[in-house]
């Protein structure tokens, strides 16, 4: 897979505020995307998933947006509260691996 | 569901030490990861199992480390023998299938002195 890079960028916000995580990916074989969100001393925890069928796929407070031609992907957090604080990831897939690739992940900081 | 139970939380050893680290995936999850997290290099998979089976080892970094998965509700990987730079947090996931999502438990944070 995609070898990730070492730095890890921040967004800081304020609360209430929206915020927007973007990832970059490099596989375009890629076909299955998820975001996960690491709070300090937690494993990765999921939040959102998407297909390749689709470009946008929204939950609670959160949407996920799929750019396939210039192969990005960004997680749009409503209203941003104290308890988002944490480390986000992407994860990138394929239908014929079974190989998540994790990108470096963003840091974001809520600001009271 | 308890989730992906992983123990222990938390291992001190010293370099030359034999590791063992512990996972039980989720009932029903036929796919079981180990990840391993640093600051320097980010989540990196180690090994995969597929129905028990062992998939795809290539992130395994040396002959060191090995995993085995004797039944569907137990898996173990093994650092003999530990060096420093093996400290880090290991991650075990399991999905019902393969390239379905990922479901991480609290890993264990490794540190080898």
């Amino acid at each position: 897979g995609e070898s990730v890079g070492l730095h890890l960028p921040t967004l800081s916000v304020q609360e209430g505020d929206n915020s927007i995580i973007n990832c970059a990916y490099s596989n375009s074989a890629s076909d299955y995307f998820i975001w996960y969100k690491q709070e300090s001393g937690k494993g990765p925890q999921f939040i959102i998933d998407i297909r390749s069928n689709m470009d946008k796929r929204q939950g609670q407070r959160v949407t996920v947006l799929l750019n396939k031609t210039v192969k990005h992907l960004s997680l749009q957090i409503a209203a941003t509260q104290p308890g988002d604080s944490a480390v986000y990831f992407c994860a990138e897939n394929n239908n014929y691996g079974q190989n998540f690739v994790f990108g470096p992940g963003t840091r974001l900081s809520v600001l009271p | 569901d308890a989730g992906v139970i992983q123990s222990p939380r938390h291992e001190v050893t010293e370099m030359g030490q034999e590791v063992t680290l512990r996972c039980k995936p989720i009932s029903g999850h036929n796919s079981l990861f180990w990840y391993r997290q640093t600051m320097m290099r980010g989540l990196e998979l180690l090994i995969y199992f597929n129905n028990n089976v062992p998939i795809d080892d290539s992130g395994m970094p040396e002959d060191r480390f090995s995993a085995k998965m004797p039944n569907a509700s137990f898996s173990t990987l093994k650092i003999q023998p530990s060096e420093p730079r093996d400290s880090a947090v290991y991650f075990c996931a399991s999905s019902f299938k393969g390239n379905e999502k990922l479901f991480f438990g609290s890993g264990t944070q490794l540190s080898v002195l």
